[in-house]
């Protein structure tokens, strides 16, 4: 079965400083890893996946994600947050058998002016 | 090009009420997936439409069905509702079942009293 675990409640850093969200997985497969954003009272964005290939993805809003296999480790990554960062993260997995994704718990992000 | 979009956005139902939620997809998506927010948690899967068939389903009671229409809309159904159904409700959709993201509406927020 597919699980995600992301192990921080909340995660917070200054305007300015480079920002690390962690998520860890475990799949039967091989792993199709994501990560969303939600604002309050909205749905999930998409950020950006990784499928295959080069380790280091990049996505939208100059957010980056780092794949690990070794470590079963997706986390995302920004050079230098914004107090506009400041929401919901959720990292997913989906591998070759699923038809569904499997959210993590979330990460609180607050980025302090 | 119009996101997902979900009808009703806020709904208040008393228990044992019955409950239908509606989903119109990205045109030309066709792979509709219905996912449970409660609140301070991750989205639960609920059940996953493609081409009008049922392709998987959550771990949730038999209250809950779902179908999807010739047009790729689709709606969720919830008999004999509980106080645990408040949630946050939440449609996808995507291109294929595949590695696609899935895109999500901004869900319609469910109160049982």
């Amino acid at each position: 079965a597919q699980s995600v675990a992301q192990p921080e409640d909340q995660v917070n850093v200054a305007e300015g400083n480079p920002l690390t969200v962690k998520c860890t997985y475990s799949v039967s497969g091989n792993p199709y890893l994501f990560w969303y954003v939600q604002y309050p009272n909205r749905g999930l964005q998409f950020l950006l996946k990784y499928i295959t290939g080069d380790n280091l993805v990049k996505g939208s809003y100059g957010f980056e994600a780092e794949f690990n296999k070794s470590q079963t480790s997706f986390h995302l990554k920004k050079p230098s947050a914004l107090v506009s960062d400041s929401a919901l993260y959720f990292c997913a997995v989906r591998d070759d058998y699923g038809q569904n994704f499997v959210f993590g718990p979330g990460t609180r992000l607050s980025v302090l002016p | 090009d119009a996101g997902v979009t979900q009808s009703p956005t806020h709904l208040i139902k008393t228990r044992g009420q019955h409950v239908t939620l509606r989903c119109s997809p990205i045109s030309g998506h066709k792979s509709v997936s219905w996912y449970q927010q409660v609140l301070g948690q991750g989205p639960q899967f609920i059940f996953q439409y493609y081409e009008k068939e049922e392709r998987g389903r959550g771990n949730f009671p038999d209250r809950f069905s779902a179908r999807q229409f010739p047009n790729y809309s689709s709606e969720l159904n919830v008999n004999a509702l509980l106080l645990g159904d408040s949630a946050l409700y939440l449609c996808a959709s995507s291109l294929v079942t595949g590695n696609s993201p899935l895109h999500f509406g901004n869900g319609t927020r469910l109160t049982v009293t």
